[in-house]
């Protein structure tokens, strides 16, 4: 598709259960981006992946949160040991590049995003 | 880093015109975006300021004034299908430029 494509849409697990959720990001952009938005709440910068650099993780909560990024394309948020307050939805956005960098305005293309309950 | 506010809900008539305001506080300005999010559905760009002054898409409009840290956006001939959550979001220079987004504005057009 040409979208940004996230799995699964809907996930109810149990706490202390892992769970990973995947983000395909449209082809060619090279960032990508998971923030999380819990009800009445902003979106919350989670990680980004840039190429082949090193990720910047500075908004991951705990070290349950972890992500990768294989082959500069699909990336994975992975939560180990799920608790009930990391209910919510998990959405992952690309762009072709970064705010203000010269190449135009480096928007946020969102996917649907992965709604997380944990029971 | 960055402390974003907007207010929370708004209402209005369609057919009318309104202005969602944001306000932030930032050390090293990137750049100020807009997105639009319908109830369960994802974020959508609306805009993009960088310089100060205002920015007309059709029906849209958004404005920035860098000095006071201040940012509207004006949807104008508003029509039901405008109420959503209204996002602002900054990007800051210095680290990443990943932008943070404030909580959202609920518009809610009624008839």
């Amino acid at each position: 598709g040409a979208g940004v494509s996230q799995s699964p849409s809907n996930k109810v697990t149990e706490k202390g259960k892992d769970v990973e959720l995947r983000c395909d990001p449209i082809s060619g952009h090279t960032a990508l981006y998971w923030y999380r938005q819990s009800l009445g709440q902003g979106l919350e910068f989670l990680i980004y992946f840039q190429g082949n650099s090193a990720p910047d993780k500075s908004g991951l909560p705990s070290d349950r949160f972890s992500a990768e990024r294989t082959g500069g394309s699909v990336s994975t948020l992975t939560i180990q040991r799920t608790q009930q307050e990391d209910s919510a939805v998990y959405l992952c956005a690309s762009s072709l590049a970064l705010p203000g960098t010269g190449n135009g305005a480096g928007e946020l293309f969102f996917g649907e995003g992965s709604r997380l309950t944990v029971l | 880093g960055q402390n974003i506010d907007q207010p929370t809900e708004m209402t209005a008539t369609e057919g009318a015109i309104v202005q969602i305001n944001c306000t932030y506080q930032t050390s090293g300005f990137n750049g100020l975006f807009w997105y639009q999010q319908h109830a369960g559905e994802a974020p959508t760009f609306l805009s993009y300021n960088v310089l100060d002054g205002l920015e007309e898409k059709g029906r849209f409009s958004s404005f920035l004034s860098r000095s006071k840290g201040y940012s509207y956006l004006l949807l104008k001939e508003l029509q039901m299908k405008d109420s959503a959550s209204y996002l602002c979001a900054v990007s800051e220079t210095g680290g990443s430029y990943i932008p943070t987004f404030g909580r959202g504005t609920s518009l809610i057009v009624h008839p």
